[in-house]
């Protein structure tokens, strides 16, 4: 049973326009969520995290937000570009779960111009 | 700086052979692991180790091996490949003070 899932498989955005990535969990002791993007042939890399202490995150064009009693978490980019094209993986982990990065399925994200 | 460093990028094996992946970080990081990416089932924790001399088990260890002699090393191997383990393995190392994991470019590893 997936601990972390991301139920939309891909999405497609215009590029300018704001794209929305979704993320639920179901173990209550994850007490911090990252977001990693990955290109074709390359390892994945950090985005941004957030932890369970707060409900939003932003960086740049990047937000993050946590909703703990839904225990869902969702990535914003906005605007939305070309270069976003990649696959984002939504990860959880928790102190009591030894630290260790439980991963979503991911999301393709194609953002057209 | 190179990071996490992966050999071989790809490698084709027959079933019943040995193989070992070889994973090397400059980073000094403690904690290491090895994840397969497999479609539609997002990154899956094989085994990590959080200091030299410690290993652990993920959530996908069967058939797979890791030994962390040094700090720096963090090997993977399949004693006896089968076609299930025909995937995309990443190393990884994590960063202690914010939890950050950093990874590798991959490993493709086809088994027939």
């Amino acid at each position: 049973d997936q601990q972390v899932k991301q139920n939309s498989p891909s999405l497609s955005v215009q590029e300018g326009r704001i794209s929305i990535l979704n993320c639920d969990y179901t173990n209550s002791m994850f007490d911090y969520f990252l977001w990693y993007k990955k290109y074709p042939a390359e390892g994945p890399t950090f985005l941004i995290s957030i932890s369970s202490i707060k409900d939003k995150n932003e960086d740049g064009r990047f937000t993050v937000f946590l909703n703990k009693s839904a225990k869902h978490l969702s990535l914003h980019i906005v605007p939305s570009q070309p270069g976003d094209s990649a696959v984002y993986f939504c990860a959880a982990s928790a102190l009591g779960y030894g630290n260790k990065l439980v991963f979503g399925a991911g999301t393709i994200l194609r953002v057209k111009s | 700086i190179a990071g996490i460093t992966q050999a071989p990028t790809s490698q084709i094996l027959a079933a019943g052979r040995r193989m070992t992946l070889r994973c090397t970080q400059d980073m000094r990081h403690n904690a290491m692991y090895w994840y397969r990416q497999d479609l539609g089932l997002g990154l899956r924790l094989i085994h990590y180790s959080n200091t030299a001399g410690t290993t652990g088990k993920g959530e996908v260890p069967d058939g797979y091996s890791v030994s962390r002699a040094n700090t720096d090393d963090f090997p993977l191997t399949l004693a006896s490949a089968v076609p299930s383990q025909t995937s995309v393995y990443f190393c990884a190392s994590r960063r202690e003070n914010t939890g950050e994991l950093f990874f590798g470019e991959g490993s493709r590893l086809t088994v027939l």
